[in-house]
């Protein structure tokens, strides 16, 4: 079974670019045949959808973040990041990266990495 | 946007009692297509990603206790916990998978009475 592991700054100023990876083990991105997405959640609060991206490079996003994410994948690499950009204290949460369930980004999301703390503050 | 709301917000049951929670979409999620509700369900524990317990409204993920269950269709779901053990004190989340943006319910904060 595939996991997956989150990496970048805990700490973001503000109006600049968060930028996380979320590294893959256990698997091929390439030959997954699966999305894979990110996820985040504020402190306290509920789950945000930011977008999923399959190996080939297509990508849905959430339209309220959709002017300011983009998700890329390095399947060389054996992983997928996030960048956000502009960003305020608003976007300060736990930022997951996961693995759906299939060949769609309508499947639902099965492993998911355990998650790493995101702060915009100056 | 779909808005998924769930009920109760938070609920204690007592141990091998019954535990319902229930999910309410402003739309349907059943797509017609395949027969499929695109609605899952997640269990959240303090300091843990949510795990995946149901997809499909009603399809157990793998390894999951058989005393989880979810029912329902188009726009009202439930999970069920048949005798609650002290392992599922957890938050629980609905999630859609219809339309884009896929959205989660509140969450349902479930105790032990």
């Amino acid at each position: 079974q595939p996991q997956l592991q989150e990496s970048g700054p805990g700490l973001v100023k503000p109006s600049e670019t968060l930028s996380l990876t979320c590294t893959v083990s256990g698997g091929s991105i390439n030959s997954s045949n699966c999305y894979w997405g990110w996820i985040r959640q504020p402190p306290g609060k509920g789950l945000e959808w930011i977008g999923s991206i399959y190996y080939s490079g297509s990508t849905y996003y959430n339209p309220s973040l959709k002017s300011r994410v983009t998700i890329s994948v390095d399947a060389s690499q054996n992983r997928f990041s996030l960048n956000l950009t502009s960003v305020t204290a608003a976007d300060t949460a736990v930022y997951y990266c996961a693995k759906q369930r299939g060949n769609s980004a309508y499947y639902p999301l099965d492993y998911w990495g355990q998650g790493t703390l995101v702060t915009v503050s100056s | 946007d779909i808005v998924m709301t769930q009920s109760p917000d938070s609920l204690a049951v007592s141990l091998g009692e019954r535990a319902t929670i229930n999910c309410k979409s402003s739309q349907s999620v059943l797509y017609s297509s395949n027969n499929r509700n695109y609605l899952a369900w997640y269990q959240q524990k303090p300091g843990q990603p949510p795990k995946l317990l149901i997809y499909w409204a009603s399809t157990r993920e793998s390894g999951v206790p058989d005393r989880f269950s979810g029912s329902g269709s188009g726009t009202d779901f439930t999970l069920t916990i048949s005798s609650l053990q002290a392992e599922d004190v957890a938050v629980y989340y609905c999630h859609q998978t219809y339309n884009i943006p896929f959205t989660f319910g509140q969450g349902t904060k479930l105790e032990i009475k």
